[in-house]
Order: structure tokens, then sequence, then C-alpha cells
């Protein structure tokens, strides 16, 4: 089992440049999620699905969609890049409620110029 | 509002010395669980405990234990007899349970250095 796989692992955009970041779960997991992570900060969820077909906010949501493609597919779309935006992006995914930890991918690097 | 609160930026432990790195957490929800992930310098996130809210007995999972003090709102972690692989980044977690779609917030995390 590969677990939780990311692509691409490194990213350089300009502003204003859009671009899907995807990740695939090959745990049969319901929910998965996206998070960022600045430089010295902790994970920020930025979108959640807590299973196929839902898919819901999470603390800093603006500027970014999601689609959860199907159950093993969720990703992350940048419209409009703005430096801001610059992080590491990781995905995770769990089995639901209860003790199910998350499982996370080894993380995009993305830097907007 | 959900919130996870880690107060210390940084610690310093002797190897084989006990640590605890504090957690504090705010929700409205009875339902809830609590996570302790590791994150080493290679990036990756680590996960090392977990505690539900209706466990009456704290977690452990080894050298790491989970001191939950409900009514305080608190879930410290202690881990025991540290090791130099013990250095890394720690962040507390909370899954709010319900049918929220089990929305998970992190800390700001606690740069653990194990000294030699």
């Amino acid at each position: 089992n590969a677990g939780v796989t990311q692509t691409p692992k490194f990213q350089v955009l300009k502003t204003g440049q859009s671009m899907t970041l995807q990740c695939a779960q090959d745990m049969n997991h319901n929910s998965m999620y996206w998070y960022r992570q600045d430089p010295g900060m902790g994970l920020r969820l930025i979108y959640y699905s807590a299973s196929e077909g839902t898919t819901d906010k999470g603390e800093v949501p603006n500027g970014y969609n999601v689609s959860r493609l199907n159950k093993r597919e969720f990703s992350l779309r940048l419209e409009s890049a703005a430096p801001s935006q610059t992080s590491v992006y990781f995905c995770a995914s769990s089995d639901g409620p209860g003790r199910n930890e998350q499982f996370f991918g080894p993380g995009t690097r993305l830097t907007v110029l | 509002a959900q919130k996870i609160t880690q107060t210390q930026p940084g610690m310093f432990v002797q190897e084989k010395e006990a640590v605890t790195l504090d957690c504090t957490y705010d929700t409205s929800d009875q339902s809830y669980g609590l996570f302790w992930y590791k994150q080493p310098s290679s990036g990756e996130m680590i996960f090392l405990i977990y505690q539900g809210s209706y466990d009456e007995q704290n977690a452990t999972e080894g050298r790491y234990s989970l001191n939950f003090q409900k009514a305080r709102k608190s879930a410290n972690l202690v881990i025991s007899a540290s090791q130099l692989g013990d250095s890394a980044m720690y962040f507390c977690a909370m899954r709010e349970g319900g049918t929220g779609g089990f929305k998970t917030i992190f800390g700001a995390g606690t740069r653990l250095f194990v000294k030699a």
C-alpha cells in the first residue's frame, strides 16, 4: 500500500497562475483533508471531505477550491495564486470517527512569486 | 469555536529524562477526540497517541502517555525516557464528533530538543 500520495512534490508559480494539487489514498478511507503549514507553524485546515460527495470549509478556505473526485481522490485548486499561499500543503485521510488517526501524505512545497 | 493551544514554542530535555508537552483545548462538543502527532525534521507527520472524550483512563502507547484532564480541558503529552530521536515538532490536535464531518484542527506545535 502506498498510503497517501501527493503530486507534485514541489511547485513554483507566478502570482495569478492557477494549479491543482492532487491527492490519492489507497486505504479505503471515508474522510480526506487538506492542510497548509507555514514556516514554524502548525497545520491549518483548508477544506475537508467527510465522505465521498461532501466537502466542507475548514479554518482558511479563502482562495482555494476542492473536489472529491471519488473515494480515493481529493484535489485542491488554487485559481489565482498569491504570495500568501506560499506554504507546504498536506493531504490526509482517516477512516471516520473515533480512534481513527489521520494518515498524511508527504506534502507539496509550493512557492508563489 | 474549536481551539487548540500549545503554549510552549520550544522545550529542552536531557536524554533519558521525562518531559511533558502542554496542550489545552476548547470545544462545545461533548464528543471529541484528541491526538498527538510528531513531525521530525524530514517533514512527515507521525501519529503518536489518541484520547477520546469519553475514555475514562489516560491513553498510553509505549513511552507516550496522555495526561487527560477533562474538566481543565487539557491533554498533555508525557514522553518518558527521552531519546535523541525524539527531537522533533509535536502537535496536539482535536477532532469534534457528531455529524459535522470530523473536522480536525491542530495547535501551533512545540519543538522538542533532546540533549545528550
